[in-house]
Order: structure tokens, then sequence, then C-alpha cells
């Protein structure tokens, strides 16, 4: 059964550092989603991704976020410069296609990464 | 804009209890989507159930079952006869048409033999 996969599971890295945490979306989809998820609070929307561009975007995705297909299989997530409220689970997640009435095109989640800043 | 809402923080039984989730959300638009995922302690997010807004069927599947009510915006989930292994937080949450996921904080349910 295809699967979005997460590398790695876990990161730790120094406040300040840049980090990138990459995602292998399923084959054939075309929307990839980012979300994240503060140790012991909910998990919370980060960006949409669709055409090479983002679509949509929250509040909590600033300047120090940016995301990339930079090639056909991968997604990625860069945070340019960490700091301590960034550690958190980050959740990739794609779809094939947006909902279109009652036709529902799942969004499926990947296991999460792990970043853990010092 | 679109809000959910489980009230229940934590929610402890005892193995073979049925335990019921509460979930309210809020929605300005006429076509969503109502989810249920499990959360296990190792983090992943596991798929439960969907339900789209035009299908208020309740739903049962082994001993889960879900309760759709659009009068009262609630979505409720039923673990019937509960196992050590339904231990977890449980997240309700809604999506839009162009797929954005809300997220309800949580509930975790613990299970105790």
């Amino acid at each position: 059964e295809p699967e979005v996969t997460q590398t790695p599971s876990h990161q730790v890295t120094q406040m300040g550092q840049e980090v990138i945490l990459r995602c292998v979306p399923i084959s054939n989809h075309l929307y990839f989603y980012w979300y994240r998820q503060i140790l012991g609070q909910k998990v919370e929307f980060l960006v949409s991704f669709y055409n090479n561009e983002i679509s949509e975007k929250s509040e909590i995705f600033d300047d120090q976020f940016s995301v990339e297909r930079p090639d056909g299989s991968n997604f990625t997530l860069k945070i340019r410069s960490t700091k301590l409220e960034d550690s958190a689970m980050y959740f990739c997640a794609s779809s094939e296609a947006l909902h279109a009435g009652v036709t529902y095109n799942e969004q499926f989640f990947g296991p999460g990464t792990r970043l853990t800043v010092l | 804009a679109q809000k959910v809402t489980q009230a229940q923080t934590e929610i402890s039984v005892v193995e073979k209890e049925d335990v019921t989730l509460d979930c309210v959300y809020e929605t300005r638009d006429t076509t969503y989507y109502l989810f249920w995922y499990k959360q296990p302690p190792s983090g992943e997010l596991v798929f439960l159930i969907r339900r789209n807004s035009f299908d208020e069927q309740n739903e049962i599947s082994g001993r889960y079952s879900w309760n759709f009510q659009k009068s009262t915006s609630s979505f409720n989930f039923t673990i019937t006869a509960s196992q050590v292994v339904d231990s977890a937080v449980y997240f309700c949450a809604l999506s839009d048409s162009w797929g954005k996921f809300q997220f309800g904080a949580g509930t975790q349910v613990v299970v105790t033999p």
C-alpha cells in the first residue's frame, strides 16, 4: 500500500541552525501539506502546496519557513534559523486532488519528524 | 472560520467499559469533511474515519461507532468494550473543500486493565 514517508524520524539541532525536513509523498499525488504538533498540543496546519507553489499558509508559516519540491518525489520544509519554540512533531501529508463536491480525495499523513531544538 | 472543540481533555476508563468522545465543530462551508484520528504514544496519526457533510449516516466499524449530527454540529465517537490498546490521544478534525485541516485539541483516553 502506498504511503507517505518522512526523514529523519528525529532531528536534533542547535538554536539558530537551519534544518530541512524531508517528505516523499505518494507518487501520483498532486497536493502536499505540512502540519506541526507541539508536544501535548493539537496538530496545526502550516502550509499547502500545489503546482510548485504555496496555495495556502497559516500565520505560523512566517519568513523562517519555506517549502520546496526540488525534484519529482521529495517535498521539503526548511526552517532557516531554528528557535526553541520550533521543537515539535512535523507531519507531511499528500492527496491526489482537492475535494470536489462529494468526491473526496483522502489526505494521507506521514509518520512525522520529531524536531528538537536545543 | 473553522473551529473544532473537543471539550474532554482526558477520559479514564477500566477495560471493557464504553467511552464516548465528544466533538463539536463550527464552519460556514456547506461542503466539509469530518475525521477522527488516533495518535498512539509512538506519535503517528492513524486515520479512523471520514464523513462528508452530505452524509449523516452513523457508522459502526467493529468496536468503533460514530454519531454525526448536523443539527448540533457534532461528530461523536464511541469505543465499545474498550481495551488497553485503545489508550491514545484521539483527534477530531474538520477539512474544508481545499484540503486544509483544522484539528481539535485532542482527548487522551486511558484504559486500565
